[in-house]
Parts: structure tokens; C-alpha cells; sequence
């Protein structure tokens, strides 16, 4: 069974770097057709999709964070990290790590994100000094 | 892009009630439409994916329709454990959810 959780610091200062982790089990990164994303929730709003990546490196972002945003994979580790650079308040948020399940779109030929069909408990992130 | 909202915001009923929320989208998204359950301190749950195809394990009182812009989930004999907040999503154009309907006990 596929088992997803995030980690890392609950707190971080404003203009530093938000890092987490997303440990996978019950799934092997490497061999994983699948890109593995980040989604998260700030206090009293909805659910804001971040960013995801396949193992082999290619990434899909939102927009709105691609700026300051890197993802990478650890396949000795069996894992996959966010770095969000740059935070402000507005980033306070739950995190959650998910596997994004794609579909194959016959007009462009490509693979697209569809939706997340396993997801980490999510982890809270305070923005404050 | 591609703005989605639910209605209502939120919603109270009994167990054993039918529920049905909706979900618009600004543009036609084909069935590109997922739902999702929430429950505070839990990860989220898919429900349903491809608009109306249930995922594997979820109980068969969620059922979903539409197509294009305007999508609906109905819970058909709403149960205790069925008192979350519901989230519909889009993949036509990058990954946007909607703001949520909150389900709760009358």
C-alpha cells in the first residue's frame, strides 16, 4: 500500500527557504511512472497545487511559484523534496505531498497531469520570525 | 486560467440525506474533473476521477456527472463518516481546485 509523508521544519523566517521532504513507501521513485507533487493549504483557504516532477527529472509547476521554486528526487533515500525560496507570511500553509496520476492527451501526443491519488497527512509550515 | 467554484459553500444535513454539490468551471474542461474528501489532521481522499468514475474503495453513495463546464457529486444516504469538506479539481490547464463545500451535521 502506497504511504506518503512529508517532514521538515515547522517554522521558517521570512526571505529564507521552505524545505520539505516527502518519504514514499509501498512505491519505488525510480521505477514509478508517475510524477510525485506538492500541494498545500493555507489557513482558511482551499488547495493550491505547487509543483510536480517525474523521476527522471522533468517538472510541471504552478505559475504562481515557479519563480522561486525547486523540486528534486533521492532515489537511494526513496524520497522527493520542495525547496520554496523566498517566504513570506502568505506561504504559512499546510503542505502535502501526493502521487499525481497523468493522462495521455491524443491530440498533443503528451502525458498530463490529471489528479493526485495518494496523499501524504500534510505537514504545517509557519512563515514568522 | 481556469477558475472553478463550488456551490454551496456550505451545507448541513442529517445521515441518511441525499447531498448533492456542485462545481462550475470558467471554461469547458471536457471531464477533466476530480473530486476530493477532506477531513481536518487527514490527507486527503479521491472520490472521483474522469468526472463520474469512482476510484477503487470508495463506497458506491458517491457518485459524480457532468461534463464540459458544469460537474455535480451526489452522496446518496449521507453516513457519520461522510462529514468533511469537498473539493472539486481541474486538469484541463494546470491543476486548480475549487474553494471547497463543507458538509456537516444538521
Amino acid at each position: 500500500q502506497l504511504q506518503l509523508q512529508e517532514s521538515g521544519p515547522g517554522l521558517v523566517k521570512p526571505s529564507e527557504t521552505l524545505s520539505l521532504t516527502c518519504i514514499v513507501s509501498g512505491d519505488s521513485i525510480s521505477s514509478s511512472n508517475f510524477p510525485w507533487g506538492w500541494i498545500r493549504q493555507s489557513p482558511g483557504k482551499g488547495l493550491e497545487w505547487i509543483g510536480s516532477l517525474y523521476y527522471g527529472g522533468r517538472t510541471y509547476s504552478n505559475p504562481s511559484f515557479e519563480s522561486r521554486l525547486n523540486m528534486a528526487v533521492d532515489t537511494s533515500k526513496n524520497q522527493f523534496s520542495l525547496k520554496l525560496s523566498s517566504v513570506t507570511a502568505a506561504d504559512t500553509a499546510i503542505y502535502y505531498c501526493a502521487r499525481t496520476i497523468t493522462y495521455y492527451d491524443t491530440v498533443t501526443g503528451y502525458y498530463n497531469l490529471y489528479y493526485f491519488d495518494s496523499w501524504g497527512q500534510g505537514t504545517l509550515v509557519t512563515v514568522s520570525s | 486560467d481556469i477558475q472553478m467554484t463550488q456551490s454551496p459553500s456550505s451545507l448541513s444535513a442529517s445521515v441518511g440525506d441525499s447531498v448533492t454539490i456542485t462545481c462550475r468551471a470558467s471554461q469547458s474542461i471536457s471531464t477533466l474533473l476530480s473530486w476530493y474528501q477532506h477531513k481536518p489532521g487527514k490527507a486527503p481522499k479521491l472520490l472521483i476521477y474522469a468526472a463520474s468514475n469512482l476510484q477503487t474503495g470508495v463506497p458506491s453513495r458517491f457518485s459524480g456527472s457532468g461534463s464540459g463546464t458544469d460537474f455535480a457529486l451526489t452522496i446518496s444516504s449521507l453516513q457519520p463518516e461522510d462529514f468533511a469538506t469537498y473539493y472539486c479539481q481541474q486538469s484541463s490547464s494546470s491543476l486548480t481546485f475549487g474553494p471547497g463545500t463543507i458538509v456537516e451535521i444538521k
